[in-house]
């Protein structure tokens, strides 16, 4: 049972570069979600998802796009980087929206933009 | 919008002794989460609690939940080195549960 894996670990981008930051899960959780974490910010939410088909924002959801065309997958895309999105990512799942079983998170992908 | 605080920021705790932070948060919610991050780490679950009056407890760590005062509370019995990390707490809200964090504590413990 792996739980939630992210991939990469590290990637470091240029300026204006777009990539996918990929979240897998395999334990059948409706609920996934994407933060950042910066120093002294706690965790943000950029996006989430309820379900295979849909998705939506949270607190900081410029610069990133999401779909969840599976119940196991939810990609996170920079569409063009900036400097501003260097920070950690996490992916987090729960089995069901409400929470009720807690959220599971994934090892994190440290992004630098430069 | 939901907003929530966790103080002190950092906390220096001396070996043995106990301690408590404090978590509080802005609207009515019955799901508020604590979580461990180690330096580098991921975030470890700590606590789920889901009723106001809930307590939980794990070794030296004890969570509670007060709704009515939109307050929880981390008791920390006879502080140990292993304990050394960042805190947070998280509250849910609405039905699609987005997750709202606290800036986290930091706690240290000094033989």
């Amino acid at each position: 049972n792996a739980g939630v894996t992210q991939t990469p670990k590290f990637q470091v981008l240029k300026t204006g570069q777009s990539m996918t930051l990929q979240c897998a899960q395999d334990m059948n959780h409706e609920y996934m979600s994407w933060y950042r974490q910066d120093p002294g910010m706690g965790l943000r939410l950029i996006h989430y998802s309820v379900g295979a088909g849909i998705t939506d924002q949270g607190e900081v959801p410029n610069g990133y796009n999401v779909s969840r065309s599976t119940t196991e997958d939810f990609p996170l895309r920079l569409l063009s980087a900036a400097p501003s999105q260097t920070s950690v990512y996490f992916c987090a799942s729960s089995l069901r929206p409400q929470g009720l079983n807690g959220y599971t998170f994934g090892s994190g992908t440290r992004l630098t933009v430069v | 919008e939901l907003k929530v605080e966790q103080n002190p920021l950092f906390l220096s705790m001396q070996e043995g002794k106990n301690y408590t932070i404090y978590c509080n948060y802005s609207t009515t919610s019955d799901r508020l989460y604590w979580y461990r991050q180690d330096p580098g780490k991921s975030l470890e679950s700590l606590f789920v609690l889901l009723s106001n009056g809930a307590v939980k407890q794990e070794g030296r760590l004890m969570a509670s939940l007060d709704t009515k005062a939109r307050l929880s509370t981390l008791h920390i019995t006879a502080a140990v080195h292993d304990l050394s990390a960042t805190y947070f707490c998280a509250v849910a809200g609405g039905a699609n549960s987005k997750l709202t964090f606290g800036k986290g504590i930091t706690l240290s413990v000094r033989p």
